[in-house]
């Protein structure tokens, strides 16, 4: 089946910093989306993207379909950014069901 | 706001008892799928239902099972509960057309602990 490679694992910001997080898969997807778990369990959507890029405030996703990556950028980092980001992927149809498949997730901690 | 509701949200059932979770799907949506999350862990695929029957399951034993009814609410039940069955169990709503399942949008989740 469809593997999926999140990195870095954990990440450590100061408040106000940058970073880019990353999602590789190892088949062709016919869904990519880009989650955000916060601390009570909830999976906030950020992104549903297949291919392209999406911005959305200080959040912005790129899916490189063609070369099986997508990357998550966080521009401004502020405390409520904390938690675990996840990627997760539809394999293309089979001729059966589709199902996401999670990566392992990315932990982020914002430091004031 | 997903407009995906859960029900309950925590319990705690001893080792050998059933539960049964409960799901409200986002209106408009007609796929429900439910993951199981351990802790730590990102979230597992347990099984769909589309049109009222099961389209697909991972790798979870028959104990586990569901119910999708013609409004599209849906139900988990595990039966002959185990330990490791304690986790965050998520229930995803989304709207399929053909061979696509769409965007997935989650509920809260129900937190179960098996003692």
């Amino acid at each position: 089946g469809i593997q999926v490679e999140q990195s870095p694992p954990d990440l450590i910001l100061q408040e106000g910093a940058n970073s880019t997080l990353r999602c590789n898969f190892s088949d062709s997807v016919n869904n990519l989306q880009w989650f955000h778990q916060n601390p009570w369990g909830q999976l906030i959507n950020l992104f549903y993207i297949p291919s392209g890029t999406k911005q959305n405030g200080r959040l912005s996703a790129t899916t490189v379909a063609t070369e099986r990556y997508s990357l998550l950028y966080i521009s401004s980092s502020q405390t409520t950014d904390s938690g675990v980001y996840f990627c997760a992927v539809e394999a293309r149809w089979d001729g059966g069901y589709n199902k996401l498949i999670f990566g392992a997730g990315t932990r982020l901690a914002v430091h004031p | 706001e997903t407009g995906v509701t859960q029900s309950p949200t925590h319990l705690i059932k001893t080792r050998g008892q059933q539960v049964t979770l409960r799901c409200s799907s986002q209106s408009g949506h007609n796929t429900v799928s439910w993951y199981q999350q351990a802790l730590g862990q990102g979230p597992q695929f347990i099984f769909q239902y589309y049109r009222e029957e099961e389209n697909g399951r991972g790798n979870f034993p028959p104990r586990f099972s569901g119910l999708q009814f013609p409004n599209y609410s849906s139900e988990l039940n595990v039966n002959a509960l185990e330990l490791d069955d304690s986790a965050l169990y998520l229930c995803a709503s989304s709207f399929r057309s053909g061979s696509r399942t769409g965007e997935l949008f989650f509920g809260e989740g129900s937190r179960l602990t098996v003692l």
